[in-house]
């Protein structure tokens, strides 16, 4: 099935530090999903992003689907951005599953 | 806006009891996916299913099953509970129109095995 890597898996920032997160995946997929998943374990929708570049305020992501790679920006880190974030992809050839990363744990300390 | 639906919130069984969870997708979409999250570990694929058929199956064990009723909403029965069971389990759902598309998570249902 496919790989699907986060780096890094530990970060810990200043408030008001700047990060990027990596997803790398070892197939082509249908869909790229970020998650936020918050300290009391809600899991938070942030960009649906199968190619290209979407911004959400602080936070924008790219994706570069024929090099199998996303990004996900963060600005201007608050403490309230601490967290786990997950990258999630529907492989191609299995449209009905959804694989998770491992994750990268982010910490802002204030 | 209506989100996906689960219940319960919270749930505590002994060991060798059966639980069953319970998930409401968001009106109109038709594929419905069950996670199993254990502590510091990334969300599991159980089971999923589309238009009330199962659609793919991933590490659920025998000792679980699930289905989708006409309704779209969907139930994980959980047999002869085991301590390793204890964890976050996510149910998501999505609109299939074509393959890809944005699945939203429910706020999850904590299982604690004692």
């Amino acid at each position: 099935g496919i790989q699907v890597e986060q780096s890094p898996p530990d970060l810990i920032l200043q408030e008001g530090a700047n990060s990027t997160l990596r997803c790398n995946f070892s197939d082509s997929v249908n869909n790229l999903q970020w998650f936020h998943q918050n300290p009391w374990g809600q899991l938070i929708n942030l960009f649906y992003i199968p190619s290209g570049t979407k911004q959400n305020g602080r936070l924008s992501a790219t994706t570069v689907a024929t090099e199998r790679y996303s990004l996900l920006y963060i600005s201007s880190s608050q403490t309230t951005d601490s967290g786990v974030y997950f990258c999630a992809v529907e492989q191609s050839s299995s449209a009905s599953k959804i694989i998770f990363g491992s994750g990268t744990r982010l910490s802002i300390r204030p | 806006a209506a989100g996906v639906i689960q219940s319960p919130r919270h749930l505590i069984k002994e060991k060798r009891e059966t639980a069953t969870l319970k998930c409401y997708p968001i009106p109109r979409h038709d594929t419905v996916y069950w996670y199993q999250q254990g502590p510091g570990q990334d969300p599991q694929f159980l089971i999923s299913f589309y238009e009330k058929m199962q659609s793919d199956k991933g590490s659920i064990p025998d000792r679980f099953s699930a289905q989708q009723f006409s309704d779209y909403h969907s139930e994980l029965n959980m047999s002869s509970l085991e301590l390793g069971d204890s964890a976050l389990y996510f149910c998501a759902s999505s609109y299939r129109v074509i393959a890809g598309t944005e699945a939203f998570f429910g706020q999850g249902t904590r299982l604690t095995v004692v």
